[in-house]
């Protein structure tokens, strides 16, 4: 079976600040994709970024990015420049090549500061 | 565009009581999801559909049945709510089951069972 850790149930940073959220995964498959939600307190989850496994290079979207660490099972999201809008729960989720059902971890939230 | 849409917003009910909630798209996709949310843990998926007429239990349905008599709309019913009901239900739906089809989320509805 597959699972997703979160081991930071809470952070905080200063506006403009980078901050990093760690996520770990256990799966003996090699095809999958991996996935970062942001959930603001509006509570509408969206999708901030997707990796697929197969590739090495780290996907990026504006000032959020991923390392991806295939070997080591380790999914982290960096977020630059970091904005008061940022302000949100953050859900790491992975998802088989092969199924149709999403995982996720347990969130992680995150406190922009002013 | 809506989006994916819920009702109701919340919702108090009784031990015993009866309701059924309500999810919209207006994307025409093929799959809808229903997942609960409880404090310190990710989503969980409740019920799926992968086209009109057809469901699927996700990881945790007891307690729950849905239906998908038209494509747009995928209701999650609760014959006999229990305390153990109470929750946060997203809704949310996709174009395909595939990892690279963004799944779409509602606002969610919050339920409290006393």
């Amino acid at each position: 079976a597959q699972t997703v850790t979160q081991s930071q149930p809470e952070m905080s940073v200063q506006e403009a600040e980078t901050v990093t959220l760690s996520c770990t995964y256990d799966t003996s498959e090699n095809n999958y994709y991996l996935f970062w939600y942001k959930q603001p307190p509006s509570r509408q989850m969206i999708l901030v970024i997707r990796q697929e496994a197969y590739k090495q290079q780290n996907a990026t979207e504006n000032r959020f990015s991923v390392n991806f660490q295939k070997a080591a099972k380790s999914f982290s999201l960096k977020i630059s420049d970091s904005q008061l809008g940022d302000t949100a729960m953050y859900f790491c989720a992975f998802m088989l090549n092969r199924d149709d059902k999403i995982i996720f971890g347990k969130g992680t939230r995150l406190h922009i500061l002013p | 565009n809506a989006g994916v849409t819920q009702t109701p917003k919340f919702r108090v009910l009784k031990t015993g009581q009866s309701m059924t909630l309500l999810c919209a798209q207006d994307m025409n996709h093929e799959y809808m999801y229903w997942y609960r949310q409880d404090p310190g843990m990710g989503l969980r998926l409740i019920h799926y559909s992968v086209g009109e007429g057809t469901t699927a239990k996700g990881e945790v349905p007891d307690g729950y049945n849905v239906s998908r008599l038209k494509k747009q709309n995928f209701l999650l019913g609760l014959e006999s709510a229990a305390p153990s009901q109470t929750s946060v239900y997203f809704c949310a739906s996709s174009w395909g089951v595939n990892p690279t089809d963004t799944q779409y989320f509602g606002p969610g509805t919050r339920l409290t069972v006393l």
